[in-house]
């Protein structure tokens, strides 16, 4: 699986775009990209998933560029209950029964500032 | 809600002991994933379970077991606890779009070891 590389930890105040980028240099063909938000104490939750160029869901948008090798997660106007880690994985499944597993990196904590 | 669920939500046990945590994965998702969280080590996967057969494994150690039954529940079974057991044990499943798949995650049960 693809080494992802994160920022730490961001802040934003509320109302405003934020982007965090994620770095994959070693992804391969087939890996997808996706990203998960978790709160404290709670399990990680979906948030969206690409392949390459733009794909927009109700929630954020996730820029790819053409060599795939970063992404960017857009949140638009963020709110004080954005606040959260967000995790960027890379990977794939070989097989439909083929082992798949998700490998966590530290994730960006997001603290969204009133 | 994902639909996946876990009991029980709390459990304070003894070094020593050991316990069982349960998972019911959502409704016809046929992968169950175990995760560990623990302050200073992040979200590392236990196991995978796929219908039934073991698929994968992670850091998971010899004290631990699981399995996933005929019903696609799967249980984690943590025995001769220690202090470092302390953690928020996370449960996801996923279906078959065979492809990189979504995985859903449970609430968590938290494990204190005293």
């Amino acid at each position: 699986l693809a080494k992802t590389t994160q920022p730490i930890s961001m802040d934003s105040y509320e109302g405003q775009e934020v982007n965090i980028t994620c770095s994959h240099n070693n992804i391969a063909t087939n890996d997808y990209i996706t990203w998960y938000q978790q709160f404290p104490s709670q399990g990680p939750r979906f948030i969206i998933q690409g392949y390459k160029t733009k794909v927009t869901n109700e929630v954020a948008s996730l820029f790819i560029p053409a060599d795939r090798k970063s992404s960017t997660l857009s949140l638009p106007r963020v709110s004080l209950s954005d606040t959260a880690v967000y995790y960027c994985l890379v990977g794939a499944q070989v097989r439909m029964d083929s082992s798949y597993k998700l490998i966590f990196g530290s994730g960006t904590r997001l603290l969204v500032r009133p | 809600d994902s639909g996946v669920t876990q009991t029980p939500k709390h459990l304070i046990t003894a070094t020593g002991q050991r316990v069982t945590l349960r998972c019911s994965p959502r409704s016809g998702d046929l992968s169950v994933y175990w995760y560990q969280q623990s302050l200073d080590q992040g979200l590392q996967f236990l196991i995978q379970y796929y219908n039934g057969e073991e698929r994968a494994k992670g850091n998971i150690l010899e004290r631990f077991s699981a399995q996933q039954f005929p019903d696609l529940h799967s249980e984690l079974n943590l025995s001769s606890l220690e202090l470092g057991d302390s953690a928020l044990y996370f449960c996801a499943s996923s279906g078959t779009s065979g492809r990189q798949e979504t995985q859903y995650f449970g609430p968590g049960t938290r494990l204190l070891v005293l």
